[in-house]
This record gives structure tokens, C-alpha cells and sequence, in this order.
């Protein structure tokens, strides 16, 4: 059973402050992802990763970063956080050559 | 450029009464349609998927249907069920070795006891 997980399900962080978001995933999948999603928008991407060190903007990745120094775990970076950020964040990965994203289970993140 | 439209936004229906999503999608390359529900708090888990070369796929009371030439696709569920509460996401891909998925907006479902 493949599992992702996700560093945080709540955090609150204040206008400025770096934010780490990190996701961790245990079945050796190539590809991870980063998805915002808000009430009205659905889910969009923010940035994924086809393998180590490789990453690639998704739709909206203005004012977040992403580090992938392992397989297993794929981080988003807010340099410095604004309210608009404000949002629920979903990470998801999959294998290379497959269909089948697997999410995890969210970070709700409050920027005040 | 690339979309997904999604509709109904809310959909409320009886129990036992059965409940249609619609999907359009505008890439005709788009040849993987996944169906994903997420229920409150929890995360998104697929439910059932189609390729585009089928029509139909069927598991219990959980059907997709896909019309390429129209470009859409629907999510039907039969005799519905309280638990069946959630909101359903579709999304379209190009298939295998591609990384993007566009997801619809999403329906919120309420099953009415």
C-alpha cells in the first residue's frame, strides 16, 4: 500500500516567515508533486519532480521553491510567506512509467 | 490552453437516487481520465479511472463513461449512499511518462439520508 505523508496537517506562520512544507513517500516513485488547492479552483500545480535534483514549474509556482535532494522526499519552500498563500497544500507522487498519483493527506497552512 | 471543466459544482441527491458528474476536457492528446474522491479532511483517493480506448468501466456502483469525439467524460454512481458524501475531482492526462495532470474544479456531493 503505497504511502505518502506530509510533514504537518495544520500550520500557521506570519507574513514574511520561511515555510517548509516537506512530503515523504515510501515506494520508491520517480515522480512527486506539489498541488495547491482552494475552494472554487480545484487542485493546481505548483511544481513537480521526475527524479532527484529535477524539478519542473507547474501553473503557479511564483513565490514557492522545491527541493528534492532524495527520492523519498520532496519539499516546497515559501521564501517569505503572504497571506494569499494561505491554502491547502497536497503532495502526491506516482511511479515513472505509471498513471496513478497518490496524494497525501494535506497541510492546511494559515499565513497571518 | 489546457482545461478541464467540471459540473455540477453541488449536487445533492435522495439516497438510492444515482448521481452524474460531467468532465470536458479541451486536449484531444488527453488519453488518461482518473476520478478522485475526497472526503472531508481526508485526501484525494482514486475511485476509478478510463483510457481512451474504452468507452465504459464499470465497479459496482461506480461507472465512467467517456465520449472522445465530444471530448467529455462522466462519473455515475448508482444507489447512492450516505457515505458516498464527498467532493469528486476529475482530471485528464496525456498517459504514461507525462507528468501533468488538469484537474477539474471539483463537485461537492451531499447524499440525503
Amino acid at each position: 500500500d503505497v504511502k505518502v505523508t506530509q510533514s504537518s496537517r495544520y500550520l500557521v506562520k506570519r507574513t514574511g516567515e520561511k515555510v517548509f512544507l516537506e512530503c515523504v513517500q515510501d515506494m520508491d516513485h520517480e515522480n512527486m508533486f506539489w498541488y495547491r488547492q482552494d475552494p472554487g479552483l480545484g487542485l493546481r500545480l505548483i511544481y513537480f519532480s521526475y527524479d532527484v535534483k529535477m524539478k519542473e514549474k507547474g501553473d503557479i509556482p511564483e513565490g514557492y521553491s522545491v527541493s528534492r535532494e532524495k527520492k523519498e522526499r520532496f519539499s516546497l519552500i515559501l521564501e517569505s510567506a503572504s497571506t494569499n498563500q494561505t491554502s491547502m497544500y497536497l503532495c502526491a507522487s506516482k511511479q515513472g512509467a505509471t498513471d496513478t498519483q497518490y496524494f497525501g493527506p494535506g497541510t492546511r497552512l494559515t499565513v497571518l | 490552453g489546457e482545461n478541464v471543466e467540471q459540473h455540477p459544482s453541488t449536487l445533492s441527491v435522495q439516497e438510492g437516487d444515482s448521481a452524474v458528474i460531467k468532465c470536458t476536457y479541451s486536449d484531444s492528446a488527453s488519453n488518461y481520465f482518473p476520478w478522485y474522491k475526497q472526503e472531508l479532511g481526508k485526501r484525494p483517493q482514486l475511485i476509478i479511472d478510463i483510457r481512451s480506448n474504452v468507452g465504459e468501466k464499470k465497479d459496482q456502483r461506480i461507472a465512467v463513461t467517456l465520449n472522445k469525439t465530444a471530448k467529455h467524460f462522466s462519473l455515475h454512481i448508482t444507489e447512492t449512499q450516505p457515505e458516498d458524501s464527498a467532493v469528486y475531482f476529475c482530471a485528464a492526462s496525456k498517459g504514461p511518462g507525462t507528468y501533468k495532470y488538469i484537474f477539474g474544479t471539483g463537485t461537492r456531493l451531499k447524499v440525503l439520508a
